[in-house]
């Protein structure tokens, strides 16, 4: 996973709750991002990071919130976690710079399960 | 908006057979194209990409895919399966630029082996 760390891997939490996940990499990529997995749906982009405390949101980004405040984490929280936000979570990170445009790696997910 | 479609959500194939795995693109300027695979439990992996150059990409594991623009197409196919391929496989997309490092993905394609 070139150094890509997911945690935790698996919650069950209640609605109404806060969440937040949390990607590790140790690579020293620039961008990061967060996608959600869900059935029928592939893989839809959540929020994104282009550097340090600059992140972007992507298409379905209603409801969570993204911080990184050093190169090597960003965070994904869930305000108020709704039955909705049920699905697998993937960090994913660009890079190696030698594989070239737009590679994305992937970390191993965070099921969450929102009761 | 860049997008792409796979044709058929499952696809099964007997072992030693051709696989083949449809993608077709939407995008308004040439785009870069990827096939990832994702094993049970496991995050994405890079099977191939088309960026530039040659329009017949080899990968890993003997797949390989071809970019033909005038279909808007970027099929994968492996001349004969093995159980180990057994996974679902996404195409994405994105757009030539590096300032833009979103990728967007179709919506998956289950492959089943029979025995």
């Amino acid at each position: 996973d070139a150094g890509i760390t997911q945690s935790p891997r698996h919650k069950v939490t209640e609605t109404g709750t806060p969440v937040t996940l949390r990607c590790h990499q140790t690579e020293n990529h620039r961008y990061m991002y967060w996608y959600r997995q869900d059935p029928g749906h592939g893989l839809r982009l959540i929020h994104y990071s282009y550097g340090v405390k600059d992140t972007d949101k992507g298409e379905v980004s209603d409801g969570y919130s993204v911080s990184r405040s050093k190169t090597e984490d960003f965070l994904l929280t869930l305000e108020s976690a709704t039955s909705s936000q049920t699905s697998v979570y993937f960090c994913a990170a660009r890079g190696p710079v030698s594989s070239g445009a737009n590679v994305l790696t992937f970390g191993a997910g965070s099921r969450l399960t929102v009761l | 908006a860049q997008s792409v479609t796979q044709l058929g959500s499952h696809v099964s194939v007997s072992e030693g057979a051709l696989v083949l795995l449809r993608c077709n693109y939407s995008s308004s300027v040439p785009p870069y194209l990827f096939w990832y695979v994702q094993y049970p439990n496991q995050g994405l992996q890079l099977l191939l990409k088309y960026t530039t150059g040659a329009t017949l990409v080899k990968g890993i594991n003997g797949f390989e895919a071809e970019f033909k623009k005038s279909e808007t197409s970027f099929h994968l196919t492996k001349p004969s399966a093995h159980m180990s391929d057994a996974a679902e496989y996404f195409c994405a997309v994105s757009d030539r630029n590096f300032g833009n490092e979103k990728l967007t993905f179709g919506t998956g394609t289950r492959l089943t082996i029979i025995p």
